[in-house]
C-alpha cells in the first residue's frame, strides 16, 4: 500500500473557475477526512466521511465547496468560483475504523490568482 | 475550539530536552499528536485518550491530563530529525477517538547541531 494519494499536488486557478480534487485513501480505512491549511495554521476540519457518507461538513464551509465520496472508496473536493481566500493547501486523511491516528496524503496545494 | 499551544517556536541543541505543551477550554476525549516537516504531510505520533494516559515511543512521550483539559509533549536527547513543527489535535468524541480535529497553531521545532 503506497499510503494516502491525492491529486494533483499542486493547482493553479483564475478566480471564478472550478477546481476538483480527488484523494485516494488507505484501501482498508472506511473513514476518510478533508482539511485545509494555510501557512502558519494548524489543519482545519472540512469534512468527513464514513465509506460513502458524508457524516459532517464544517459550518465555515461555504456552498460552493461540495465532497463525494462515492462507493466508499476515493474522494473528491471540488470548488466552484474560486476566490483568492480558497488558496491554501488541501489534505486528505484516512483512518480505519475505530482505528489509530490520520493518515494524511502530501496534499493539493491551491493558487487562485 | 481551537487549542492553544505553547511555546510558539523553540530552538534546541542536539541532545536537549524540550515540552510542548497543548491547552483546551472544552472537554477533551482525546488528543492526538503530529509532526509535519516543510512542505510535507503531518505524520502522526501518538493518540492519547480520556484516562490521563502516558505514552512514549523512542524518546517521545506524552501525557494528557483530561481534568486540566491539557495534553504535554516531551522530547528527550533530541535528534536533528526532531525539527519540525508539532501539532496537537483534540476530539470532543462523539464516535470515535478518531472523530474530526481541532489543531493547535502548531509549535516550530528547530534541532541545531
Amino acid at each position: 500500500d503506497t499510503g494516502v494519494s491525492q491529486n494533483p499536488r499542486h493547482k493553479i486557478t483564475k478566480r471564478g473557475q472550478n477546481v476538483t480534487f480527488r484523494c485516494d485513501p488507505i484501501s482498508e480505512h472506511n473513514r476518510l477526512y478533508w482539511y485545509r491549511q494555510t501557512l502558519g495554521q494548524g489543519p482545519e476540519f472540512l469534512t468527513y466521511f464514513q465509506n460513502e457518507a458524508q457524516l459532517e461538513k464544517s459550518r465555515l464551509l461555504s456552498d460552493r465547496f461540495s465532497a463525494e465520496r462515492p462507493k466508499g472508496s476515493f474522494s473528491t473536493l471540488e470548488i466552484q468560483r474560486t476566490e483568492q481566500g480558497d488558496s491554501a493547501m488541501y489534505l486528505c486523511a484516512s483512518t480505519p475504523t475505530g482505528g489509530d491516528g490520520y493518515t494524511f496524503g502530501s496534499g493539493t496545494r491551491l493558487t487562485v490568482v | 475550539q481551537q487549542p492553544v499551544q505553547s511555546p510558539q517556536a523553540v530552538i534546541l541543541r542536539e541532545g536537549e530536552d524540550a515540552v510542548i505543551n497543548c491547552s483546551s477550554s472544552k472537554a477533551l476525549y482525546s488528543v492526538h499528536w503530529y509532526r509535519q516537516k516543510h512542505g510535507e504531510a503531518p505524520v502522526f505520533l501518538m493518540i492519547l485518550l480520556k484516562g490521563g494516559e502516558q505514552k512514549g515511543h523512542d524518546k517521545i512521550s506524552a501525557s494528557f491530563n483530561e481534568k486540566k483539559q491539557q495534553s504535554s509533549l516531551y522530547l528527550t536527547a533530541s535528534q536533528l530529525s526532531y525539527s519540525g513543527t508539532y501539532f496537537c489535535g483534540t476530539g470532543g468524541g462523539g464516535g470515535g477517538s478518531n472523530y474530526k480535529l481541532t489543531f493547535g497553531k502548531g509549535t516550530l521545532l528547530t534541532v541545531n547541531p
